[in-house]
């Protein structure tokens, strides 16, 4: 079984349009995360949820928001998308924050077209 | 600032050959660290953490990595790379003045020749 699933792993979609990426750790950890791998491979945190509580939003614009129906899901809904939007999301979780390693998804690759 | 940096952003390397990646950050108090590999069109992967003890660390595959308190620094290092080996190498530190969420150093291509 896949530990931390992402859905699409594509999504290729025009400007102005409302897109959401879904994923589910089965890891039983407390804590969420998700990271934008630009085209230069550098990582940065969007998002990160411990225990259904966004605990960190870094500066990440307001058409980004997170959604955590429950501690095993934490989908990412991007409105009105623009061209810079275009990169590799990765969800990852961990058992909780502090001295534990983070597990990542497949990734996400969105183009905005 | 505080960050994680890395220093050699391309390497390029024959088979058999050694390697060595720096990792500097610039957090204070008590941190841990680790080492993830990003193989081709893959996710991010676990090569090997520190949290104490040992500052010589083993993890998988033969890498293994060195944590210098005083040179704030986790180098990692494998003694014979492999073409098997080429992929994206990112240093990540959870730190308390960044609530210990995991905060990444741009990465390293390393590329090996067969």
């Amino acid at each position: 079984d896949t530990a931390v699933s992402q859905t699409p792993k594509y999504l290729v979609t025009q400007m102005g349009n409302d897109k959401s990426i879904k994923c589910e750790q089965n890891l039983g950890h407390d804590t969420m995360y998700w990271y934008k791998q630009d085209s230069k491979k550098f990582l940065k945190i969007m998002f990160s949820y411990n225990n259904k509580e966004l605990i960190i939003n870094e500066t990440v614009p307001n058409r980004f928001s997170p959604k955590s129906p429950d501690k095993a899901h934490l989908n990412l809904h991007i409105n009105s998308l623009e061209l810079g939007d275009s990169a590799v999301y990765f969800c990852a979780s961990s058992f909780r924050q502090g001295n534990t390693e983070a597990f990542f998804g497949q990734g996400t690759r969105l183009t905005v077209v | 600032a505080q960050s994680v940096s890395q220093h050699n952003h391309h390497v390029i390397l024959s088979e058999a050959a050694s390697l060595e990646l720096g990792c500097n950050y610039s957090y204070g108090g008590t941190v841990n660290l680790f080492w993830y590999v990003q193989y081709p069109g893959q996710h991010l992967q676990l090569l090997l953490k520190y949290f104490s003890g040992d500052p010589l660390v083993k993890g998988i595959k033969g890498f293994e990595a060195e944590f210098i308190k005083s040179k704030f620094s986790f180098n990692l290092r494998k003694p014979s790379v492999q073409w098997s080996d080429t992929a994206e190498y990112f240093c990540a530190v959870n730190a308390p003045t960044t609530r210990y969420i995991p905060t990444f150093g741009r990465g390293t291509s390393l590329i090996v020749h067969p």
